[in-house]
């Protein structure tokens, strides 16, 4: 089974919209981490957001919030009021034992298309 | 602060030649990472190295990647006799320690002839 899987491959919103991009997880580890990464054309994967699997609350960061649900195994990315510069490939990540702990392993991305 | 950098951004190849791509880490970082993104693979994690050791090189494809990383800082990856199917964007990493968030750097674009 895919460890990181993103159903979506492809998100269009309006801009000042909210949008969430999901995310579901697999592992047997009771510790381990989910990132969240955004790849704008430019190619640089910038760092967004981190939820621990301990973290009894939602990670927030500006206007992008991790709705974390534990027992369905879901990290979905949440970003409110949508700008044209949200625009790029959105990719969720997961850091656990099994994986060596060092590593990130990455589900295939989703597209996010921002209009006007 | 200087974020990752890579080296070069872009490198055109012939198959049968040898490339080495270059990371330089964010000042401080101890743990370094390579991964590679290609169309059909996603995302594919290659190398770690804490220090100047690589505890964890099972991501490396064959035997003709090979990567180093001396003083602590530079870090470079060698492909022998490039293949086709190693065109791809390089991606490196660094992070302060192992269990810290990875910070990438904007990658290399190598394409092999």
């Amino acid at each position: 089974a895919q460890k990181i899987t993103q159903t979506q491959p492809g998100m269009f919103v309006q801009e000042k919209e909210a949008v969430t991009l999901d995310c579901t997880y697999d592992t047997s580890d009771q510790s381990y981490g989910l990132f969240w990464y955004k790849q704008p054309s430019s190619g640089e994967m910038i760092f967004l957001i981190y939820q621990g699997s301990y973290d009894e609350q939602n990670a927030t960061e500006g206007r992008y919030s991790l709705n974390f649900q534990k027992a369905r195994k879901s990290a979905n990315l949440v970003i409110s009021a949508s700008q044209l510069g949200d625009s790029a490939m959105y990719f969720c990540a997961m850091r656990d034992y099994d994986s060596g702990y060092s590593t990130l392993t990455f589900g295939k991305g989703t597209m996010l298309l921002v209009s006007p | 602060g200087a974020g990752v950098s890579q080296s070069p951004s872009n490198k055109v190849t012939e198959k049968g030649k040898d490339v080495e791509l270059r990371c330089d880490p964010i000042s401080g970082h101890t743990a370094l990472y390579w991964y590679r993104q290609s169309l059909g693979q996603g995302l594919e994690f290659l190398i770690y190295f804490q220090g100047n050791s690589a505890p964890d090189k099972s991501g490396l494809p064959s035997d003709r990647f090979s990567a180093e990383r001396t003083g602590g800082s530079v870090s470079t990856l060698t492909i022998q006799r490039t293949q086709q199917e190693d065109s791809a964007v390089y991606l490196c990493a660094s992070s302060p320690s192992t269990y810290d968030t990875q910070y990438f750097g904007p990658g290399t674009r190598l394409t092999v002839l």
